[in-house]
């Protein structure tokens, strides 16, 4: 099976960096993504990785570490707008589909 | 607008009722995916077609069965539904051309608000 762990909530200031952490466990992994939800509104994709390291898009990165089980998300320059859940998903080795972490919530406060 | 579209946006319904689910994927897309949102269990993976066919299941009821039709929209359909089924229901949809277990980024439709009262 899979399974993931994030931080429920964290709280940043706009202008700031936030990192948003997950941890897997996973009988097979092939690569991880982030969404985005806004309250009521439906998720969209922010970011992948299949290799250890950092993707950087805009003001996104996501990083991967393979050996560690470990990613996170960070967000640089927040605004207001980021104020939302973020999830992390693997996606499994031999699997089509994708199993989500149970998001943070992010809020960002002037 | 992610190009997926889901109706109704709303649903309300007595428990034991039947409903069902629409879903139209973006242009293109042969892979329809069904999840359900709950407060306490985040967004958890029902069930993917492929063209037509099931293709993966994840942790769906035996109340719940979907299909592909063959112009490639997907209907959900919840059956003798108890207080617990009120949730957000999401399809997404991918171009379903990568092999089993590569990354193809989904793309939500905007969801259907489920109450059974």
């Amino acid at each position: 099976g899979q399974s993931l762990e994030q931080p429920s909530e964290v709280t940043a200031v706009e202008g700031a960096i936030v990192q948003i952490n997950c941890t897997y466990q996973t009988s097979g992994f092939y690569g991880l993504s982030w969404y985005q939800q806004h309250d009521g509104g439906a998720p969209t994709f922010l970011s992948y990785n299949a290799l250890d390291g950092l993707e950087e898009t805009g003001r996104f990165s996501s990083f991967l570490s393979r050996s560690d089980s470990y990613g996170y998300l960070l967000l640089q320059e927040l605004q207001m707008k980021d104020s939302a859940s973020y999830f992390c998903a693997v996606h499994g080795a031999g699997s089509y589909q994708l199993t989500f972490g149970k998001g943070t919530k992010l809020s960002v406060i002037p | 607008d992610s190009g997926v579209t889901q109706t109704p946006k709303h649903l309300i319904t007595a428990t034991g009722q039947r409903v069902t689910l629409r879903c139209s994927p973006r242009s293109g897309d042969l892979s329809v995916y069904w999840y359900q949102q709950s407060l306490d269990q985040g967004l958890q993976f029902l069930i993917q077609y492929y063209n037509g066919e099931e293709r993966a299941k994840g942790n769906i009821l035996e109340r719940f069965s979907a299909q592909q039709f063959p112009d490639l929209h997907s209907e959900l359909n919840l059956s003798s539904l108890e207080l617990g089924d009120s949730a957000l229901y999401f399809c997404a949809s991918s171009p379903g051309v990568r092999p089993r277990g590569y990354q193809e980024t989904q793309y939500f439709g905007p969801g259907t608000r489920l109450l059974v009262l």
